[in-house]
């Protein structure tokens, strides 16, 4: 029953890497979105995409890039990864009628570690 | 722009107390708005809405009423049990504009105790 799968749990990159963060809907959505979760400040958006190679930023896109090739695909990366970008990262995928208030699917989360 | 506010955690309650977790916020046009809720290592699921003013959104116990004139979505559960410890989150879209953003608060963590 799984609808939207970020492809790790748990990772842990140096600074100055480039990053790449995965997710997959399974639900033939066109929107796609990726937030970061941090204590305090709720979950931010970053980006997201309405359609394939379209993306749209969104409140924080500063050192976070997108690319979504596939309709199923939207990827996340960070160009040079910095201590600041240690968070949890979330993507999420309404449908494209009627948008969040219809039900939106959350991938479990990536908790990413940057040293 | 719009926003949410939530109640600072967390919030400690023994089992079997009535819950509230409170909720404001600002916009423009007319919001549909959100409760989503975080248990421990997963992602966020969503736990009730509504789309228009006077709407009360309920699930597993949980309610909230949209109420335009407070602009406020406050949760509320009678009895809570261990298991609805978690974060929870209120949320607020913007449809029908659906410019496509879902705009959260801070989050609120709910530990309920035995």
């Amino acid at each position: 029953d799984v609808k939207v799968t970020q492809s790790s749990r748990y990772l842990v990159k140096r600074t100055g890497e480039k990053v790449f963060l995965e997710c997959v809907q399974d639900m033939d959505h066109e929107n796609m979105f990726w937030y970061r979760q941090d204590p305090g400040l709720g979950l931010r958006l970053i980006y997201f995409s309405y359609d394939v190679k379209m993306k749209e930023k969104g409140d924080i896109p500063e050192g976070y890039s997108v690319s979504r090739e596939k309709k199923e695909r939207f990827s996340l990366i960070l160009e040079s990864a910095s201590t600041n970008q240690t968070s949890m990262y979330l993507c999420a995928s309404p449908p494209g009628v009627g948008g969040w208030n219809t039900e939106a699917f959350f991938g479990q989360g990536t908790r990413l570690t940057v040293v | 722009g719009n926003s949410v506010t939530q109640m600072e955690g967390p919030v400690t309650l023994s089992e079997e107390a009535f819950l509230t977790i409170n909720c404001t916020y600002t916009a423009t046009g007319y919001p549909s708005l959100f409760w989503y809720v975080q248990y421990p290592g997963e992602g966020l699921q969503l736990l009730l809405k509504a789309t228009k003013a006077d709407d009360k959104g309920s699930n597993k116990g949980f309610e909230a009423t949209y109420r335009k004139e407070t602009t406020s979505f406050h949760l509320e559960k009678g009895s809570v049990q261990v298991s609805d410890s978690a974060v929870y989150f209120c949320a607020l879209s913007d449809y029908p504009s659906n410019t496509g953003k879902l705009i959260f608060g801070q989050g609120t963590t709910l530990q309920v105790k035995p």
